[in-house]
């Protein structure tokens, strides 16, 4: 099966300026993640869907990031505006359903630099 | 608050020799622990999951080990080799709720020739 799709693979920005990365989960994966990952720390979750409905977003720092999952498949994220601190890489995945079984499977991320 | 903690941070080994990894783990209540590896530039790819009944489970040279009672997982890599260089990041996961797992910060694993 083709795995989870990100784009762009990598972004470099200027802080304050906007960018939106893009995610193409595994068909039928009702489930889609982002998470946040800096440079040698875990994932973080910043929003969690199931189908297109927000499931978790509590972390999501909503006065700057945006997340849309339209009609349930892909989904976005932006940054408007961005930070030095959000240098990171952006993690999408998705998984069958949302209970415990289930793993996930990771896209290969897309790193953004803010300068 | 659900945690999770892994040990050592980071990792050098030779080629060819074993070691462990630990998690430690508040998670409740607890549905199953899952071992993922990243290798760089990479998303994590699941190596085995462990659940409430599972105390030992091999997949090729990592097994992995659980103990409920003490909130303890620990993922053995036998005769390591340099393609197992990479991050091992522990996961659980909670039973019911909004099914959102805690990931630990990994264990950084680099294994020299």
């Amino acid at each position: 099966e083709a795995g989870v799709a990100q784009s762009p693979r990598y972004k470099i920005i200027e802080k304050r300026q906007s960018v939106a990365f893009w995610c193409n989960p595994i068909s039928g994966h009702a489930t889609l993640y982002w998470y946040q990952q800096i440079l040698g720390q875990g994932p973080k979750l910043l929003i969690q869907f199931q189908n297109n409905g927000v499931v978790d977003d509590s972390q999501l720092p909503k006065d700057r990031f945006s997340a849309e999952r339209l009609k349930g498949v892909d989904s976005t994220l932006k940054i408007q505006p961005a930070k030095l601190e959000d240098s990171a890489v952006y993690l999408c995945a998705s998984s069958l359903d949302r209970q415990e079984g289930f793993p996930l499977h990771f896209g290969n991320g897309t790193r953004l630099t803010v300068t | 608050k659900n945690q999770v903690e892994q040990s050592p941070q980071s990792l050098i080994i030779l080629e060819g020799k074993n070691c462990t990894l630990q998690c430690n783990y508040t998670v409740s209540p607890f549905s199953n622990l899952r071992w993922y590896k990243q290798d760089t530039g990479r998303g994590p790819v699941s190596l085995t999951i462990m659940t409430f009944s599972e105390n030992t489970k091999s997949n090729g040279r990592y097994t992995a080990t659980l103990d409920a009672d003490t909130k303890q997982s620990s993922l053995h890599i036998t005769a390591s080799q340099l393609s197992d260089s990479a991050s091992y990041i522990c996961v659980v996961n909670p039973a019911g709720g909004s099914y959102i797992p805690t990931f630990g910060r990994g264990t950084s694993l680099i294994v020299h020739p």
